[in-house]
Parts: C-alpha cells; sequence; structure tokens
C-alpha cells in the first residue's frame, strides 16, 4: 500500500462546476496535510494546508479532513480554465520529519 | 516568509559525470530541507531529507547523496550520473511562519538531462 494514494485521473470538469479531488494515506499518525498545484515545468505551489479535522475554507477552495477515515480532499468551487493543473496531496509527521506526497491528480478545466 | 534559491535551473550533464546541485534558505532558521525529483508525467519521489545541520535521511538508494554543511544550505551530489538520474529536483523547506503553522515551500527547480 502506498503511503499516499490519489487517483492520478486526468478530472475533467466544465467550467463553474466544483472540482473534487481526493486523497488518502496509510500513517494513522500523521499530523498535517497539504495540497499543492503544479503547473507544466513549474514547481508545486501551496494551496492550502489542514491539521484538524473538518472543513478549512480559503476563497474558492476547501479542505477537508477525516482522521479516521485517514481521507483528506480539496475542493474547488467555480472552476476555471486557469485551475487545469496537477493537483498533489502531502503528509507529514512531525516525529518523522518526512513529508510525502501522493502522484498528483491532474485536473482539466473545459470551457 | 521563506525564500528558496535554488541552482542552476537547468543543466545537461554526460553520464558518468559528476553533480552538484546546491539550495539555500531565507527567511527562516533551523528547516527542515528536502530534496525531491519529479521524472517527465510522475509524481514527487523523495530522495533526502534534513531535520539539522549534518543530519541527513535518505529515502531511495541510488548514487546520489546529499549534504548540509550549513543551517540553511542543502546540497545535492553525484560522483557519476546515470541516465536515469534524468529529472526535475526540487529543494524544498519546512519552516514555521509567524503563525505557528509549518509551511512547506518549493524552489524553482534544477531541471538535470543526462546523455
Amino acid at each position: 500500500q502506498k503511503e499516499v494514494e490519489q487517483n492520478s485521473g486526468p478530472l475533467s470538469v466544465p467550467e463553474g462546476a466544483i472540482a473534487s479531488l481526493n486523497c488518502t494515506y496509510s500513517d494513522r499518525g500523521s499530523q498535517s496535510f497539504f495540497w499543492y498545484r503544479q503547473y507544466s515545468g513549474k514547481s508545486p505551489e501551496l494551496i492550502m494546508f489542514i491539521y484538524s479535522n473538518g472543513d478549512k475554507e480559503d476563497g474558492r477552495f476547501t479542505a477537508q479532513l477525516n482522521k479516521a477515515s485517514q481521507y483528506v480532499s480539496l475542493l474547488i468551487r467555480d472552476s476555471q480554465p486557469s485551475d487545469s493543473a496537477t493537483y498533489l496531496c502531502a503528509v507529514f509527521r512531525t516525529s518523522y520529519g518526512k513529508l510525502t506526497f501522493g502522484q498528483g491528480t491532474i485536473l482539466t478545466v473545459h470551457p | 516568509s521563506q525564500t528558496i534559491h535554488q541552482w542552476p535551473a537547468t543543466l545537461v550533464q554526460p553520464v558518468g559525470s559528476p553533480l552538484s546541485l546546491e539550495c539555500t534558505v531565507e527567511g527562516t532558521s533551523n528547516p527542515n530541507l528536502y530534496w525531491y525529483r519529479q521524472a517527465a508525467g510522475r509524481g514527487l519521489q523523495l530522495l533526502f531529507y534534513s531535520v539539522g545541520i549534518g543530519q541527513i535521511s535518505s529515502e531511495v538508494p541510488q548514487n546520489l547523496s546529499a549534504s548540509r554543511p550549513q543551517d540553511r544550505q542543502f546540497i545535492l551530489s553525484s560522483k557519476k550520473l546515470l541516465l536515469s538520474d534524468s529529472g526535475f529536483y526540487l529543494c524544498a523547506c519546512l519552516g514555521k511562519q509567524h503563525t505557528g503553522a509549518n509551511v512547506l515551500t518549493f524552489g524553482a527547480g534544477s531541471r538535470l538531462t543526462v546523455l
């Protein structure tokens, strides 16, 4: 079992729709969870991080964390073509000092 | 806020040649530092991480090595490159923001092509 798993996609949604990206992790001791966006040929850029169970909202983005189910998701509301990119989920455990990434989900938002 | 400087941005090296990629960090102290590699169309593979000066953890056995000679300097090296070492190398820093939250920041990356 991979430490962090994401559906590689591609996920295609129409402009204005909600895009839902999912991530599961295997280490129950994981403490911090990150979502990154990566455009082709560029380095990843942080969208959001979440530590606590529940929802965290920032503009059009909402991160959801369920530690009991070892599941974290990212919702993008009112999707725009500029949101088309690869979205990376990352998981961190303080005691290990190690940040582990999923393989990423390719999102395409079509006009 | 923390800033990561990574160089060189691009390099083309022959098989068997040495490699040195450098990463320096500003705006934070005693950060966790990471080297990742990304092959074309693939996810991020963790190569090395460091929680302090001289402390290096290796994730993948290979012909690469890492060193951390100073608190905010992280170096990735190889004595002899292989074709399979081609990829996009990313340095990352996990540091505390003023809010107390740990945030991971990436450098711009170094694209290596081994011929």
